[in-house]
């Protein structure tokens, strides 16, 4: 079993739309949770960080299960700009602090 | 700052032939890695490192070393390039301060993308 697994893409939607990300980690030892954005075999780029409580950022809405190890990302009201693969990263400090990837989910937003 | 950059952007290699990566951060930053990126594969970690002098293995070192002699470099060596070793490698530091904070951001070079025939 992968140590951090996303749902397998690609998500097609329209404009407008709203589209939900899931992942699920198995080491209960992670500590710190993100999702990451990457554009057309880019560099990775920090989306947002997933605190325990849940946070918004505009559009985007992060949560986090430990009981279930589970996250998840909201994008709501979708633009053709979301297009982009989706990261779910999971950060084990007790392995020397190392991050995981989960293998991404791509998002496609057509007009 | 110039954040993360990576040398060279592309590289074209032959098999059995050795060559390094560079990788390099001006943000101070304790930890540093390497990943490499293969189509559905998602980014994998190579090596990473903690700090200057200390290094351990990620989920799929074999075939590249690396060194961590000062906090700024990070550098990749292949030792023996195998068409296996075709990929885009990344490269990314983060501080290792407050979990959860803002400081746990992982910033990312641009890639290098590496072809081995």
């Amino acid at each position: 079993r992968k140590e951090v697994e996303q749902d397998p893409g690609p998500f097609n939607v329209p404009e407008g739309a709203t589209v939900a990300f899931n992942c699920t980690y198995s080491n209960s030892a992670s500590q710190s949770f993100f999702w990451y954005r990457q554009d057309c075999r880019k560099e990775p780029k920090l989306l947002m960080s997933v605190y325990s409580s849940g946070n918004e950022d505009g559009r985007f809405t992060a949560q986090l299960n430990r009981a279930s190890q589970y996250i998840s990302l909201l994008i709501r009201d979708s633009k053709l700009s979301d297009s982009a693969t989706y990261l779910c990263v999971v950060r084990i400090y007790n392995q020397g602090g190392k991050l995981i990837f989960g293998q991404g989910t791509e998002l496609s937003v057509k007009p | 700052n110039a954040g993360v950059t990576q040398t060279p952007k592309f590289q074209v290699l032959k098999t059995g032939q050795s060559m390094t990566l560079q990788c390099a951060q001006d943000m101070n930053h304790e930890y540093m890695s390497w990943y490499r990126q293969d189509p559905g594969m998602g980014l994998r970690l190579i090596h990473y490192s903690v700090g200057a002098g200390i290094t351990d293995q990620g989920e799929v070192p074999n075939g590249y070393n690396v060194s961590r002699s000062t906090t700024e470099d990070f550098p990749l060596r292949l030792l023996s390039a195998a068409p296996s070793q075709t990929s885009v490698y990344f490269c990314a530091s983060s501080f290792l301060g407050l979990v959860g904070g803002d400081t746990d951001t992982q910033y990312f070079g641009p890639g290098t993308r590496l072809t081995v025939l």
